[in-house]
């Protein structure tokens, strides 16, 4: 495997299920992020991990819980999502700041 | 609220010519600029950035950038059939740390006519 891949590449769900996204990056880098990319809207950071902190989007519904068990993993847990979550979730990854950010192939996500 | 803003497009140009993107922000501490281009269907592609003001040129690709007007550029010279996508400006707000929190525009569509 090479780059950042994502699991599952789709998703369909109904507002009770709980199901998670999984990232892997292979690139050896240091920051991992969560984003969320709606139709007519801009990407939008959801979540960051790094070696110094966690950063949240305090607009994230608390119904998406990230988790990241070391450097090259990264999760999204979700749970009684909303129709209006459907979206293309894409993970990222990046080796320290200024040098741009490494995109998944994204996972294709459908509530019902 | 930090915000960058593009000309959503669609942007059409004969195959060979050259394709102007234009983006501008808002946070004038911003410190890094990059373009992201992105095919219907799939993820963005990260295919040039540029911290300093001035011209930086990578093959067909020339990003310009001019922090004294935040506004940003990609010039696509020669451009082909295969150019065709959305290109993505994003804007890093750096405040320190290891991480990049990057602001995306909503991308402008462009489309290069054989």
């Amino acid at each position: 495997e090479t780059g950042v891949t994502q699991t599952p590449r789709h998703l369909v769900m109904g507002m009770t299920n709980k199901k998670s996204l999984k990232c892997e990056q292979h690139l050896g880098h240091n920051a991992m992020y969560w984003y969320k990319q709606s139709a007519k809207k801009p990407l939008e950071l959801m979540f960051v991990y790094s070696l110094e902190e966690r950063v949240e989007n305090n607009s994230v519904p608390s119904r998406f819980s990230p988790e990241c068990p070391n450097s090259s993993h990264l999760f999204l847990h979700l749970h009684t999502l909303q129709p209006e979550d459907s979206a293309l979730y894409l993970c990222a990854s990046s080796q320290d700041h200024l040098v741009g950010q490494y995109f998944g192939p994204g996972t294709r996500l459908t509530v019902l | 609220q930090k915000e960058v803003e593009q000309n959503s497009g669609p942007l059409s140009v004969p195959e060979g010519a050259i394709a102007s993107l234009n983006c501008t922000y808002s946070d004038r501490g911003s410190q890094s600029f990059f373009w992201y281009r992105q095919y219907s269907g799939k993820s963005p592609e990260l295919i040039m950035f540029i911290y300093s003001n001035g011209d930086k040129e990578d093959g067909r690709f020339t990003a310009q950038l001019n922090k004294a007007s935040q506004y940003v550029s990609l010039l696509i010279r020669d451009s082909q059939p295969s150019d065709s996508a959305t290109y993505l400006c994003a804007v890093s707000p750096w405040s320190g740390g290891g991480s990049e929190k990057l602001v995306f525009g909503k991308g402008t569509k462009l489309t290069v006519n054989p």
